[in-house]
């Protein structure tokens, strides 16, 4: 059973601070990581997907990933309220279990204005 | 581009009882997946379709739980009978990546979902 962890949270930024949200992986050997929001009521959708080590960066967001420490995080720079929402972070799967997407438990997000 | 639809979005049924989910996914999409979603957790993989065949069901409760995918595009999720543990949001989703092909195929695209409360 491949686990995926994540800082439990709540976290509570202010805006236009960084939001920093963590993530760890037990299978050394996983190549592919990804980070979903969900707000609430409403279903995942993906923000970032990363599988080389080092920082990956798409506006606001910057994922990193560091294989050796099998550990992988979202930062959210300039935070806006809209940002607020559970963030999911997935791991998938290899060999037999490849195409599946292991899924942490979500770290809630709050900006406050 | 229509999104993944899914079908009912809300369902309220005593234990003991059946109850069914429908998928219709991004047209195209050959991969298809049910989820399951319980209050405060990530999402689970129940099954996973590649066309109409089965890809993974290892987590699928096969005693109570059912899935299909006919002709290779909708999919019907069945519980029966339910559980009061099994009060969760079922998600579905698409992929049009095969699996494992492209290293960046893990790009699901989620239904609404669907949720089940069970008395």
């Amino acid at each position: 059973q491949k686990e995926v962890e994540q800082n439990s949270g709540p976290l509570s930024v202010p805006e236009g601070a960084i939001a920093s949200l963590n993530c760890t992986y037990s299978d050394r050997g996983s190549q592919s990581f990804f980070w979903y929001r969900q707000y609430s009521g409403k279903s995942p959708e993906l923000i970032m997907f990363i599988y080389s080590n080092g920082d990956k960066e798409d506006g606001r967001f910057t994922a990193q990933l560091n294989k050796a420490s099998q550990y992988v995080s979202l930062l959210i720079r300039d935070s806006q309220p809209s940002d607020s929402a559970t963030y999911l972070c997935a791991v998938k799967g290899r060999g037999s279990t490849l195409g599946r997407l292991y899924f942490g438990r979500g770290t809630q997000l709050t900006v406050w204005p | 581009e229509a999104g993944v639809a899914q079908s009912p979005r809300y369902k309220i049924i005593e234990k003991r009882q059946s109850v069914a989910f429908w998928c219709n996914p991004i047209s195209g999409h050959a991969t298809l997946y049910w989820y399951q979603q319980i209050l405060g957790q990530g999402p689970k993989l129940l099954i996973q379709f590649q066309n109409n065949g089965v890809v993974d069901d290892s987590q699928l409760p096969k005693d109570r739980f059912s899935a299909e995918r006919l002709k290779g595009v909708d999919s019907t999720l069945k519980i029966q009978p339910a559980k009061l543990e099994d009060s969760a949001v079922y998600l579905c989703a698409s992929s049009s990546r095969l699996a494992g092909v492209f290293r960046a195929a893990g790009e699901l695209f989620f239904g609404e979902g669907s949720r089940l409360t069970v008395l």
